[in-house]
C-alpha cells in the first residue's frame, strides 16, 4: 500500500535494541492517552493506553511513560524486531471523550 | 483483523461528484468514529456517533456528512469532491462513547481526479 506520512520523523534502530518514541501533547486537560501502530496499507492498531492518573504502564515488550508536567508521552519498545517497523501515533483524548487529537507520527525503521 | 469492516476498499471519482463510504463496527461496539488521513498528515478526527446519535465533531467540512443507522453501521457522505479530498478514510469503533480502545478498519482509499 501507499506509504503514510512521507515526511515523518524517522527513528532507525538495530534489531534487538530498545526503541523510544516520543510525543508531545497539547491539552493539559486530556485524561487518556493511546499509542497506535500503523503498518503500510493498514489501519492503526491499538498498542497500549494510559490514563492521566498514572505515569507508567507496561505491556508485552512495550512501556508507556507519561509526564504531565511537560506534557510528554513516550513509548518504549524492548528488543525491537523487524515486525515493529511501522508508523507510531500517539493520541490524546479529553473533554469526556469529545476531543480526539492524534500526533503527527514517527516512522520506526528496524535495521537488520 | 480488527473486526471493523469498511467498503469499498478503493474509490476513484471525479471532482464535483458525491461518494458514500460504509463502515460496520465490531460486534457489540456502539460507537463509530471517522478519520481522514492524507499522505503528508496524521489522522484527522472527523466525527463520532454513539448508538445512532452524533456525539463529537472534529474538523469535518460542511460538504461531508455522516450518520449511524439502527443496526449501528455508519456511512460517511462526501459531496462536491475536490482534489484535496483524496485521502485514506478510516472508521473506528469502540464499546463506549468515550474514545477508549478504538479499533480501526482497513480504510477506504479515495482518489479524486
Amino acid at each position: 500500500g501507499e506509504s503514510v506520512g512521507l515526511h515523518l520523523p524517522t527513528l532507525s534502530v538495530q534489531e534487538g535494541d530498545n526503541s523510544i518514541i516520543n510525543c508531545a501533547y497539547s491539552n493539559s486537560a486530556s485524561d487518556y492517552f493511546i499509542w497506535y501502530k500503523q503498518e503500510s496499507g493498514k489501519g492503526p492498531q491499538f498498542i497500549i493506553d494510559i490514563r492521566s492518573n498514572m505515569d507508567k504502564r507496561q505491556g508485552q515488550r512495550v512501556t508507556v511513560l507519561l509526564n504531565k508536567t511537560v506534557k510528554h508521552l513516550s513509548l518504549q519498545i524492548a528488543a525491537t524486531q523487524p515486525g515493529d517497523s511501522a508508523v507510531y501515533f500517539c493520541a490524546e483524548i479529553g473533554d469526556y471523550g469529545q476531543n480526539f487529537v492524534f500526533g503527527p507520527g514517527t516512522r520506526l525503521s528496524v535495521l537488520p | 483483523d480488527s473486526g471493523v469492516t469498511q467498503t469499498p476498499k478503493h474509490l476513484i471519482t471525479a471532482t464535483g461528484q458525491r461518494v458514500t463510504l460504509r463502515c460496520s463496527p465490531r460486534s457489540g461496539d456502539l460507537s463509530v468514529y471517522w478519520y481522514q488521513q492524507s499522505l503528508d498528515q496524521g489522522l484527522q478526527f472527523l466525527i463520532q456517533y454513539y448508538n445512532g446519535e452524533e456525539r463529537a465533531k472534529g474538523n469535518i467540512l460542511e460538504r461531508f456528512s455522516a450518520q449511524q443507522f439502527p443496526d449501528l453501521h455508519s456511512e460517511l457522505n462526501l459531496s462536491s469532491l475536490e482534489l484535496g479530498d483524496s485521502a485514506l478514510y478510516f472508521c473506528a469503533s469502540s464499546v463506549t462513547g468515550l474514545g477508549y480502545e478504538q479499533y480501526f478498519g482497513p480504510g477506504t482509499r479515495l482518489t479524486v481526479t
